[in-house]
């Protein structure tokens, strides 16, 4: 069964330091895809990444980077550097590319993340 | 690019009556659409599945005939929730994907509370 896990609910840290949101994940398709985004307080839900299977390397964007592993099923964001700004709950969620949930994404239960300043 | 819009941001209405919710994607021609419910403080649930031109795919749980759901453009789709109830308040966002297997893009999000 396809599953996604982000085991931390909430997250608070003091501006400037680096803070990781784990994303667990379960599926028995070989093709899938990932992605993290980003809902601030004002709701609407921020595209942050896309990553498929087969592409095992890891990503920077600024002071985002995320760590995919396919061997422990984790697909991890970190970002360094906090800043107030990136308070909100990031979602980790799983799409599917063969199963009857093609297209479908599968969301983690999002892990809130404060950064206070 | 790949900006989704939806009307309105928050509504207020009285139990019994129905409210249309509408998902536009502004700079891309959506094939697939997505809708979904979220409560406060957890995860989104999907609702529906639209394709353009074809019939709404519900998950199951939800009822067909009390959020219906039109997909009549590549830019359009609109959900309206009929006779609304107040257990029917919560947010509502949509999302867009050129493609079946393509990233989908979200809306803001719509408000509903039923009073």
């Amino acid at each position: 069964a396809q599953k996604v896990t982000q085991a931390q609910t909430e997250i608070s840290v003091v501006e400037k330091e680096d803070v990781t949101l784990d994303c667990v994940y379960e599926t028995r398709d070989t093709t899938y895809y990932l992605f993290w985004y980003k809902q601030p307080p004002s709701g609407e839900l921020v595209f942050l990444i896309r990553r498929n299977s087969f592409d095992e390397q890891n990503e920077i964007s600024g002071r985002y980077s995320w760590n995919f592993q396919k061997s422990t099923s984790s697909f991890n964001f970190t970002i360094t550097a906090s800043q107030v700004v990136d308070s909100a709950v990031y979602f980790c969620a799983l799409s599917e590319a063969y199963s009857s949930n093609t297209g479908k994404l599968i969301f983690g239960q999002g892990t809130t993340l404060q950064v206070k300043p | 690019g790949a900006v989704v819009s939806q009307h309105p941001s928050r509504v207020i209405c009285k139990s019994g009556t129905s409210v249309k919710i509408e998902c536009r994607s502004l700079d891309f021609q959506a094939t697939t659409m997505f809708w979904y419910r979220q409560f406060p403080k957890q995860s989104l649930m999907l609702m529906a599945t639209s394709n353009e031109g074809s019939k709404a795919t519900y998950e199951q749980g939800v009822e067909k005939d009390k959020f219906l759901i039109n997909h009549a453009s590549l830019t359009l789709s609109t959900l309206t929730v009929t006779s609304a109830h107040p257990e029917d308040s919560s947010f509502y966002i949509c999302s867009a994907s050129g493609q079946v297997q393509e990233t989908q893009y979200f809306g803001p999000g719509t408000r509903l509370l039923v009073l």
